[in-house]
């Protein structure tokens, strides 16, 4: 079946702009965690769904926030980005929240200029 | 600060060695998962830890979950080019899906 995808790929925005993300979890998976990652900082969580509601979060701004859609699609927006938020933006998806494998979807490349 | 403090950083060997990549946390664990990342991709799960003093074996690679459940190792019998790649350690504190990811080892295999 096919794997997690995230669109786009790879994206340039300049600072004070704002940006969606989105994220198609596998065929039956319902929940969805996205993840930044930085050379310096490494993966760092931002947020998980499970059907529509938000489970968790992590310790990001308020500019980050995410939204999960009746078919178990993510997006996430970031909003009057900054010259460091430029990332790879990573999304997994799982059968549910708890023990279930994590599968990581390509990611979408961020550059803020 | 890092929750969990993985190392080496970067280990470059030849094709034939062994290698050793540790996880280390002051904090417990419920479980401990080691992924593999290479460029463009996203990480890929090789292997869960859930029992202290747990060991699973992978083909050439060796997982080890520490009795107290705040560490773990990696170990590659005769590492091979297609080794290379980023490897990391997760740790789950029982929170969802919410993981701790170390900062990453990049293993480069030369032949």
């Amino acid at each position: 079946k096919a794997g997690v995808t995230q669109t786009p790929r790879y994206l340039i925005k300049t600072r004070g702009q704002q940006v969606t993300l989105s994220c198609s979890p596998i065929s039956g998976h319902r929940s969805v965690s996205w993840y930044q990652q930085t050379p310096g900082q490494g993966l760092q969580f931002l947020f998980e769904y499970f059907s529509e509601t938000q489970r968790n979060k992590g310790n990001f701004p308020g500019r980050f926030s995410g939204r999960q859609f009746s078919n178990s699609r993510s997006e996430m927006n970031v909003s009057t980005l900054e010259l460091g938020d430029s990332a790879l933006y990573l999304c997994a998806s799982s059968l549910a929240v708890g023990k279930d494998e994590q599968f990581f979807g390509p990611g979408t490349r961020l550059t803020v200029l | 600060t890092q929750l969990l403090e993985q190392s080496p950083q970067f280990l470059s060997i030849q094709e034939g060695e062994n290698l050793t990549v540790y996880c280390n946390s002051s904090s417990v664990f419920s479980s401990l998962q080691w992924y593999r990342q290479e460029p463009g991709e996203g990480p890929v799960l090789l292997v869960t830890v859930v029992t202290g003093g747990e060991v699973k074996k992978l083909k050439r690679l060796t997982f080890q979950f520490g009795d107290a459940r705040k560490d773990s190792s990696l170990h590659i019998t005769a590492a091979q080019p297609g080794d290379t790649g980023l490897y990391l350690c997760a740790g789950d504190k029982g929170y969802g899906n919410k993981l701790v990811f170390g900062a990453g080892t990049i293993l480069r295999v030369k032949s």
